[in-house]
């Protein structure tokens, strides 16, 4: 079902920066949806990271940031920590979809 | 503060009927949309519908349309997911989120797992 393309891990050392692309395509991110992104933590609820392509919410600390560009989206996290081991994904509405929204396939995050 | 707290965990049988629920709080319940995320074990997160307490329009994913049912009783400030006829393969943790200005779904319920095994 999933749309965006994400890879299924990156892994980085302590303090390193790592990037995480979105790919979607003309029914999503391209037509100027915006993009939205998760971490899942193992075990635990899906927690927003950052909405509307590069916002974060209170509360998240500024290693993690985002941008979105034609038809693709990428999550950053510079000065990588161990507590940021996770699965994060990426979302936008698609104009394909009765559904109204798709969430990419998801990216392990191995700090190593 | 805003709450979405869903019903607990179930253990099911082939063929059985299933509803749970997921109940907002801290919020006006009826001004926002409440959708459904399953998460299969070991995989990622596939949306599933959506609804809005407020008229209860609700839209489906393609791959869940026919496949289950989305509802909402805003006079109780709770949406609902219901089988009515589950197979082992819907054995999954299901989330509702709510669905705020940009399309992010801001706030998230804890999940229920779903085991459905004979």
């Amino acid at each position: 079902q999933s749309v965006l393309t994400q890879p299924p891990s990156v892994s980085g050392a302590p303090g390193q920066r790592v990037t995480i692309p979105c790919t979607g395509s003309s029914s999503n991110i391209g037509p100027n949806y915006d993009v939205h992104w998760y971490q899942q933590l193992p075990g635990i609820a899906p927690k927003l990271l950052i909405y509307a392509n590069d916002n974060r919410p209170s509360g998240v600390p500024d290693r993690f940031s985002a941008s979105k560009s034609g038809t693709s989206a990428s999550l950053a996290i510079t000065g990588l920590q161990a507590e940021d081991e996770a699965d994060y994904y990426c979302q936008s509405y698609d104009s394909s979809l009765n559904g109204l929204f798709v969430f990419g396939t998801g990216t392990k995050v191995t700090v190593l | 503060e805003v709450q979405l707290v869903q019903s607990g965990a179930e253990v099911k049988k082939p063929g059985d009927s299933l509803k749970i629920s997921c109940k907002g709080s801290g919020y006006r319940f009826t001004s926002y949309w409440i959708g459904w995320v399953r998460q299969m074990p070991g995989k990622g997160l596939e949306w599933m519908g959506i609804i809005y307490p407020g008229d209860s329009d609700t839209r489906y994913s393609p791959s869940f349309q026919g496949q289950v049912t989305i509802s909402a009783d805003k006079s109780i400030n709770t949406a609902y997911l219901e089988w009515s006829s589950l197979k082992a393969s819907d054995t999954a943790i299901y989330y509702c989120a709510r669905k705020d200005y940009w399309n992010e779904l801001r706030y998230w319920g804890q999940g229920t797992l779903v085991t459905v095994s004979s």
